[in-house]
Formats: structure tokens, sequence, C-alpha cells
């Protein structure tokens, strides 16, 4: 199947500086990907949907100005938490539709990153 | 949001006992996914089944579907030690594009 890789796999970093997460569909193009959160022993939120070259579409809840998505390329797609806090300490995976699926509401699987962990102290 | 409700939240069985998982969704749907995540890992996908499917079969594991009661199953069968990890469904809501999943069953095959 096709793969999708995350970077970095975990991060470390203070209070109040920003993280970017990087999410690449390796063997395949990409316009769709989407960015999921996952607290300790809960299952994936969605956050958003990146559209690439358009504005990301953010789920109820998720404040864009914090959550920066950015999809510049039909093969990547960028999540940056800015102003950090340890509350958004999480598990961040992103995922990206099957190219073989023949119109968005003929979904098909969607491929996921292996995710990043993210730290806040 | 989320869509699919999963039952048990957690299972302990015996190696080579059968395992079955359900999942209760809220909306129409295209198709629903079964997802395997061990603990701190990514995701990997076992299964999709559409909405004009009923049963489908992959090695172990058999999915059912019955969209009337908006629901499917997970069954595993003889289960082994490193079929401990969470078990999602996930569907696509309202047949967006976007998928959204359950709260998860952590399953937990004892030696």
């Amino acid at each position: 199947g096709a793969v999708v890789s995350q970077h970095p796999s975990r991060v470390i970093c203070k209070s109040g500086t920003s993280v970017k997460i990087e999410c690449r569909s390796l063997d395949f193009q990409a316009t769709t990907m989407f960015w999921y959160r996952q607290f300790p022993k809960q299952s994936l939120m969605l956050m958003a949907t990146s559209n690439e070259g358009s504005k990301a579409t953010y789920e109820q809840g998720v404040e864009k100005d914090k959550f920066l998505i950015n999809h510049a390329s039909l093969t990547l797609s960028t999540l940056t938490v800015t102003s950090a806090h340890p509350e958004d300490s999480s598990f961040y995976i992103c995922s990206a539709r099957s190219p073989l699926a023949p119109t968005p509401a003929y979904n098909s699987e969607q491929f996921f990153g292996p995710g990043t962990r993210l730290t806040v102290l | 949001s989320q869509q699919g409700e999963e039952d048990p939240q957690a299972l302990s069985i015996q190696e080579g006992e059968n395992a079955t998982m359900n999942c209760s969704y809220k909306t129409s749907i295209n198709n629903l996914q079964w997802y395997r995540q061990n603990s701190g890992r990514g995701l990997v996908h076992l299964i999709l089944i559409r909405s004009n499917e009923r049963e489908k079969h992959s090695g172990r594991l058999r999915v059912t579907l019955d969209t009337s009661k908006k629901s499917s199953s997970l069954l595993i069968t003889a289960s082994r030690a490193a079929d401990t990890a969470s078990y999602f469904c996930a569907t696509d809501e309202n047949r967006d594009d976007k998928i959204i999943f359950g709260k998860g069953t952590r399953l937990h095959i004892l030696p």
C-alpha cells in the first residue's frame, strides 16, 4: 500500500515555542491529508482536513490560529503548533486518502503516518 | 466529533480464544474500516467493508456490517499474544471525505 511518513517521530519542546510536524506521502500524490490528535488511552480525534493549494478545514473546537496547517504540495502537509503549552502534549497523526478512490464521495482506505509524539515541558 | 462507539471498551481473553469487538455508528456511511494500534505506535489498517457488503474475511479476521442497525463487528479467531492492541472502527461520517474514529477497544491476550 501507499506510504505516509511523518517527521519528527518525537519532539520535546519548551512551553511557548512553536513546533512544526511534517507529513509526506512518499509514493503517491495526495490532494487531501488529514490531521488527528490522540491523547493517552483515547481515540483519534480529527483536527483538520488539509487541502493542497487551499486553506485547511478545521473541526469544531480546534483553534486554527494555534494549529497552522500548510499543504504546499501534493506530497507534503505541515502542522505547526504555535506557542505550545503542556496541554498540547499529544500524539499527532496524519493520513492521506488512497489515490485509488475515484471520487471524494467514494472514500477508500486512508494511509496513516507513524505519528509524532509531542511533549511540551 | 466521534462517530463510532466500540463495545467493549476493554477485553481480556486467553490465547487461542476468539475475540469479538462491536462498533456502532450514527450516520449513513459508504464504508467502515477497522484499525489496530499497538501501544504508542501508529495505526495499522486491517480491513475495509463497504456499505453494500455484509461480511468480509481477511486471514483470522472476520468483519460483519449491518447497516440497518448501524453496527459492525470484528472477530479475531485463534487469538495470539501479538494481537494485544487497541482496535478502532472508523467510518466516513455522512459519506464525507473524512474518517471519524470510534473510542476503541483495548484487547489484551493472556498467555
